[in-house]
């Protein structure tokens, strides 16, 4: 157990929707990312919060936003949801020690029909 | 920027044989080196890391990497694999701790009994 949970496990909608997705970083954790896994694009990073504050941006659509509230928990919004947007998302959190080592929670697997 | 190549995409071995998984990376300055593995249905775990100092680097379960800057590697090994290694190893980079990891896009290593 990594101690970074992410709810829901697994999350079926249908095109055109929105969905949250949500993060709780391990306990004293400030910075949180997210990434995306998928078949053709393989670990994509997307987007990371330090302590409330966007950090860093990668491979994220328009489409999607994220934050991070004062508890130190994340949501990563996805809207207008296409079919290639079905992967497995994970978010991950890291602290001062360490060597900035990421924690991976279990992921959400998100199916877009 | 960073890149990751994994070199093998599958890599099927007997069990307790020896293996190598391969890893080159591109960067134009330092980076930390990490190598995680994804059992099924599982997010990532951290397997070892390279921040600095010593270019052989000892993880869990009986893997170690070496780190060759010369050659731009940083190949995982495991002296006598178990049916228990069988899953996706991904090697990443990061420019340092508390920055986002860019991740190649794995091997999957089949031990068979």
């Amino acid at each position: 157990d990594s101690g970074v949970t992410q709810t829901p496990k697994h999350l079926i909608t249908a095109t055109g929707q929105r969905v949250t997705l949500r993060c709780s970083p391990r306990s004293g954790d400030l910075s949180v990312y997210w990434y995306q896994q998928s078949l053709d694009q393989g670990l994509q990073f997307l987007i990371q919060y330090y302590n409330g504050e966007e950090r860093a941006k990668g491979n994220i659509l328009e489409r999607f936003s994220a934050q991070q509230f004062p508890d130190l928990h994340s949501e990563l919004n996805l809207s207008s949801l296409e079919l290639g947007d079905s992967a497995l998302y994970f978010c991950a959190s890291s602290g001062l020690i360490g060597g900035g080592e990421q924690f991976f929670g279990p992921g959400t697997r998100l199916t877009v029909l | 920027a960073q890149s990751v190549t994994q070199l093998d995409s599958q890599v099927p071995v007997f069990e307790e044989a020896p293996v190598e998984l391969r890893c080159n990376y591109s960067s134009s300055v330092s980076v930390y080196l990490f190598w995680y593995v994804q059992y099924p249905n599982q997010g990532l775990q951290l397997l070892l890391k390279y921040l600095s100092g010593s270019t052989l680097v000892k993880g869990i379960n009986g893997f170690e990497a070496e780190f060759n800057k010369s050659q731009t590697s940083f190949h995982l090994r495991k002296p006598s694999v178990h049916i228990s290694d069988t899953a996706e190893y991904f090697c990443a980079v990061s420019l340092s701790g508390n920055t986002p990891l860019v991740f190649g896009k794995g091997t999957r290593l089949s031990v068979i009994a």
